[in-house]
């Protein structure tokens, strides 16, 4: 039962355009979102999240939205550049859980061409 | 470098065996999380520890268990290996346990078994 998912496993953008990475939740007790970026052989970092009580977050670059109706998140990053190849997660937490439990999904793997 | 250092790197075994994976999270942070990464998904949650204590539990089968010592570094253990288990394993660790606490990765411990 995969509770976030990123039905896109793979995204290609020219360096200096817009990404959008999309990821889709079931779990409505979700309130904590958060995105993480992946280099080969290193672990994740985190990049951004984002409360429910918000529909918008952004960091420079990076921005993630949270349309709690459809249960849709997107991470936007303007300008791509070609050091954002990688591969990005999303994640969530739920509201009742006073743990750092996150729930991960598959992942998409961004490739920004110079 | 996030400051999460895990070992070994690589392990490769056979079915049936047992391995301990170590983690020695950053320093000044008391929780320590353990993820799995299969081929193709997302990271899964298998367990979170607190200052020597069980936390959160996650999808985690009854063959892996795992701790977290007075000097906080943990260990996972993983016994009668089967080809399934094959996959990445990823070791965190935040501050305090909470899910607004940036948890931040090792590089990963990548299991083979044959």
């Amino acid at each position: 039962d995969q509770q976030v998912k990123q039905n896109s496993p793979s995204l290609s953008v020219q360096e200096g355009r817009i990404s959008i990475l999309n990821c889709d939740y079931t779990n409505s007790m979700f309130d904590y979102f958060l995105w993480y970026k992946k280099y080969p052989a290193e672990g994740p970092t985190f990049l951004i999240s984002i409360s429910s009580i918000k529909d918008k977050n952004e960091d420079g670059r990076f921005t993630v939205f949270l349309n709690k109706s459809a249960k849709h998140l997107s991470l936007h990053i303007v300008p791509s550049q070609p050091g954002d190849s990688a591969v990005y997660f999303c994640a969530a937490s739920e509201g009742s859980s006073n743990t750092g439990k996150l729930i991960f999904g598959q992942g998409t793997t961004l490739q920004v061409k110079p | 470098d996030s400051g999460v250092t895990q070992t070994p790197k690589h392990l490769i075994t056979a079915t049936g065996q047992r391995v301990t994976l170590r983690c020695s999270p950053r320093s000044g942070d008391l929780s320590v999380y353990w993820y799995q990464q299969s081929l193709d998904q997302g990271l899964q949650f298998l367990i979170q520890y607190y200052n020597g204590e069980e936390r959160a539990k996650g999808n985690i089968l009854e063959r892996f268990s795992a701790q977290q010592f007075p000097d906080l570094h943990s260990e996972l253990n993983l016994s009668s290996l089967e080809l399934g288990d094959s996959a990445l394993y990823f070791c965190a660790s935040s501050v305090v346990p909470t899910r607004y606490n940036e948890q931040f990765f090792g590089p990963g411990t990548r299991l083979t078994v044959l």
